[in-house]
C-alpha cells in the first residue's frame, strides 16, 4: 500500500539554525499538508499546498516557515531560524483530491528538538 | 471556529472488554468528522469518517462511531478490544475554508489495554 514517508525521523538542531524537513507524499496525490504536535498538545494544522501554491496557512505558519515542492516527489518544510518552541513532531500528509471527506494520509513524522 | 473535545486523556480497558472513546465537536455547519489512530512510531491512520447518511459508521479494525447531532458527539466504539489496539486516538473535524481542508484535532485519548 502506498504511504507517505518523512525524513529524518529525528533531528536535533541549535536555536537559530535552519532546518528542512522532507516528505515524499503518495505519488498520485495532489494536495499536501504539514501539521505539528508539540509534546502533550494537540496536532495542529500548519499549511496546505496545491498546484505549487499555499492554499491555507495557520497563524503558526509565520515568515520563519516556508514550503516547497522542489521536484515531482518531494514536499519540504523549512524553518528559517529555529526557536525553542519549534520543538515538536512534524507530520506531513497528502490527499488525492480536496473536499471535506477526502482522506488525508499521514507520514510517521519527524521529531524536531531545538536546543 | 470549529473545535473538538476529547474529555478522556487516558483510558484503560481489559482485553476483550468493550470500548467507547468520547468526542464532542463544535461546528456551525454539518461537520465532516474523522477518527485517527496513532501507534508508537507510526503516522496517523484513518479509522473512519462521517459526513452524512447513516449515523453509525463502520471503520477499519472493527471500530465504529455514531454521530449524534443532538449531543454534538461522535463517539468511537469497539465491542471487544485487542491488545494491539493500544494507541492514541484522535477525533478531528474538517474546515473547508480556502479549499485547504485543514483538520482540527482533539487532544487525543491514550488507550491502554490490560491483558
Amino acid at each position: 500500500e502506498p504511504e507517505v514517508t518523512q525524513t529524518p525521523s529525528h533531528q536535533v538542531t541549535q536555536m537559530g539554525q535552519e532546518v528542512i524537513l522532507r516528505c515524499v507524499p503518495i505519488s498520485n496525490h495532489l494536495y499536501f499538508y504539514w501539521y505539528r504536535q508539540i509534546l502533550g498538545q494537540k496536532v495542529e494544522f500548519l499549511v496546505s499546498f496545491y498546484n505549487n501554491e499555499i492554499s491555507e496557512k495557520s497563524e503558526i505558519f509565520d515568515d520563519q516557515f516556508s514550503v516547497e515542492r522542489p521536484d515531482g516527489s518531494n514536499f519540504t518544510l523549512k524553518i528559517r531560524s529555529t526557536k525553542l518552541e519549534d520543538s515538536a513532531m512534524y507530520f506531513c500528509a497528502s490527499s488525492l483530491h480536496t473536499g471535506g471527506l477526502e482522506t488525508q494520509y499521514f507520514g510517521p513524522g519527524t521529531r524536531l528538538l531545538v536546543l | 471556529a470549529q473545535s473538538v473535545t476529547q474529555p478522556d486523556i487516558h483510558i484503560t480497558v481489559s482485553e476483550g472488554a468493550s470500548l467507547e472513546l468520547r468526542c464532542n465537536y463544535s461546528y456551525g455547519a454539518t461537520p465532516y468528522l474523522f477518527w485517527y489512530v496513532q501507534s508508537p512510531g507510526q503516522g496517523l491512520q484513518l479509522l473512519l469518517k462521517y459526513f452524512s447518511g447513516d449515523t453509525l459508521v463502520q471503520g477499519i479494525k472493527g471500530f465504529e462511531a455514531e454521530f449524534k447531532r443532538s449531543q454534538s458527539s461522535f463517539n468511537l466504539r469497539k465491542p471487544s478490544v485487542h491488545w494491539s489496539d493500544a494507541a492514541e486516538y484522535f477525533c478531528a473535524v474538517v474546515s473547508g475554508a480556502g479549499g485547504g481542508n485543514k483538520l482540527t484535532f482533539g487532544t487525543g485519548t491514550q488507550l491502554k489495554v490490560e491483558l
